[in-house]
């Protein structure tokens, strides 16, 4: 079946240092979600990529759709405390979403 | 608008003990999802709901089952609880549950299985 895998799992920086993480899917995808976890929180959407080499902003926050419409990626530049959780990408398949593994995002001030 | 409800929050049973999770989505979505979180396996699909009607199901035992109402709350069902069963269960709204629409989830229900 479809697998959506992230890495990398845990990644621990330095608050100012920027943080990248990489989502690939076992099968093309009509698009990509992705998602926020705050520590003991729930998910909460952040973004939709649709086309092909689609890339979006939102502040410090770059998300990008690859070209083949099987892996997209997460750059955070300048983390913040506030940046702390574990990020997850989802893509569809059959009308449901399959969550990625999600990469945890651990920042030291 | 309120969101996702999800009750009860927390939730303590032995094993062998069988357990009813609820979930109400926000007003006018008709899909709701189930997803199991543990910190190994991270965010499992259950099953997903819309229109009282079961359209997906995810790769778990017969154990685990659900329901929707008329009014799209949802229920989900874990019977003969094994220490395995410990978890975070999620619950997701959407409008139609298309795959191409964002989740909106509630705060989950812990489950210790003890």
């Amino acid at each position: 079946g479809q697998q959506v895998m992230q890495i990398p799992q845990y990644q621990h920086v330095q608050e100012g240092e920027d943080f990248t993480t990489y989502c690939n899917s076992s099968t093309t995808l009509s698009n990509i979600q992705w998602y926020k976890q705050r520590p003991g929180g729930h998910p909460v959407f952040l973004i939709q990529l649709v086309k092909s080499g689609e890339v979006k902003k939102q502040k410090r926050l770059t998300f990008q759709f690859g070209e083949a419409k099987k892996n997209s990626s997460l750059h955070i530049t300048a983390t913040q405390t506030t940046d702390v959780g574990t990020y997850f990408c989802a893509g569809p398949n059959t009308d449901k979403l399959i969550f990625g593994t999600g990469t945890r995002l651990q920042v030291f001030p | 608008k309120a969101g996702v409800t999800q009750t009860p929050r927390y939730l303590i049973k032995t094993r062998g003990q069988q357990v009813t999770l609820s979930c109400s989505p926000i007003s006018g979505h008709r899909s709701v999802s189930w997803y199991q979180q543990t910190p190994g396996q991270g965010l499992q699909f259950l099953f997903e709901y819309f229109s009282e009607t079961q359209r997906n199901k995810g790769n778990f035992p017969g154990r685990f089952s659900g329901r929707q109402f008329s009014n799209s709350r949802s229920e989900m069902n874990v019977s003969t609880l094994e220490l395995g069963d410990s978890a975070l269960y999620l619950c997701a709204s959407s409008l139609r549950g298309s795959g191409d629409e964002k989740l909106f989830f509630g705060s989950g229900t812990q489950l210790s299985v003890l």
